[in-house]
């Protein structure tokens, strides 16, 4: 069965230190890994989309990359602003969405 | 970029009577918009994908006489909730396909309370 999985399932960092969040797959004929941010009472915000293992996309204090297991999010020196609920998913081979549960980030000041 | 626009973002209403929630993609046109339900602290949960000109695709579980979907054009789709109960109170999620499936735009959600 296809399945996203993510890790922790919240984390607390203070400001400007450094961490990375965890999405491991198992999609069968994975399209692409989607990273979205939620912040609450809010739809999905779109961050990033991953094709193939090897692929690394930034975007300010983002960084995804993909291996054929799983995906990382790294979030460098984060501030306050970057709390948030971030959600991970893959597509199948007909295109869809498999969600994983989210991971709730919190920086502190 | 791609916008899709949710209204209303949240609406309170009485046991019994039925809400309708809009979705519409701005500035493309969407062949395919899905529908979400979200509980607190959960993920998304797919409730159907509504492809325009034609019925929509219930998930599993899913009343599809409860929860009607009309995508009558290519930037519209709507979700009503009928004879809704306090147990349908949830964040409602609209999103539509782009790049023929490679890319997905969400709608701000809704929030229905049904009291």
């Amino acid at each position: 069965e296809d399945q996203v999985t993510q890790s922790p399932e919240a984390l607390r960092l203070q400001e400007g230190e450094s961490s990375s969040l965890n999405c491991s797959y198992t999609v069968s004929g994975l399209r692409g890994l989607f990273w979205y941010r939620q912040d609450p009472g809010k739809g999905p915000e779109f961050l990033f989309t991953l094709y193939s293992a090897g692929e690394e996309k930034e975007k300010e204090r983002l960084k995804a990359t993909l291996t054929k297991k799983e995906s990382f999010l790294h979030i460098t020196a984060p501030k306050p602003e970057d709390s948030a609920t971030y959600l991970c998913a893959g597509t199948d081979s007909n295109y869809q969405l498999i969600w994983g549960a989210g991971t709730k980030l919190i920086i502190k000041p | 970029g791609a916008v899709v626009s949710q209204h209303p973002s949240w609406v309170i209403c009485k046991s019994g009577t039925s809400v309708k929630i809009e979705c519409r993609s701005l500035d493309f046109q969407a062949t395919t918009m899905f529908w979400y339900r979200q509980f607190p602290k959960q993920s998304l949960m797919l409730m159907a994908t509504s492809n325009e000109g034609s019925k929509a695709t219930y998930e599993q579980g899913v009343e599809k006489d409860k929860f009607l979907i009309n995508h009558a054009s290519l930037t519209l789709s709507t979700l009503t909730v009928t004879s809704a109960h306090p147990e349908d109170s949830s964040f409602y999620i609209c999103s539509a396909s782009i790049d023929g499936g490679f890319g997905y735009t969400f709608g701000s959600g809704t929030r229905l309370t049904v009291v």
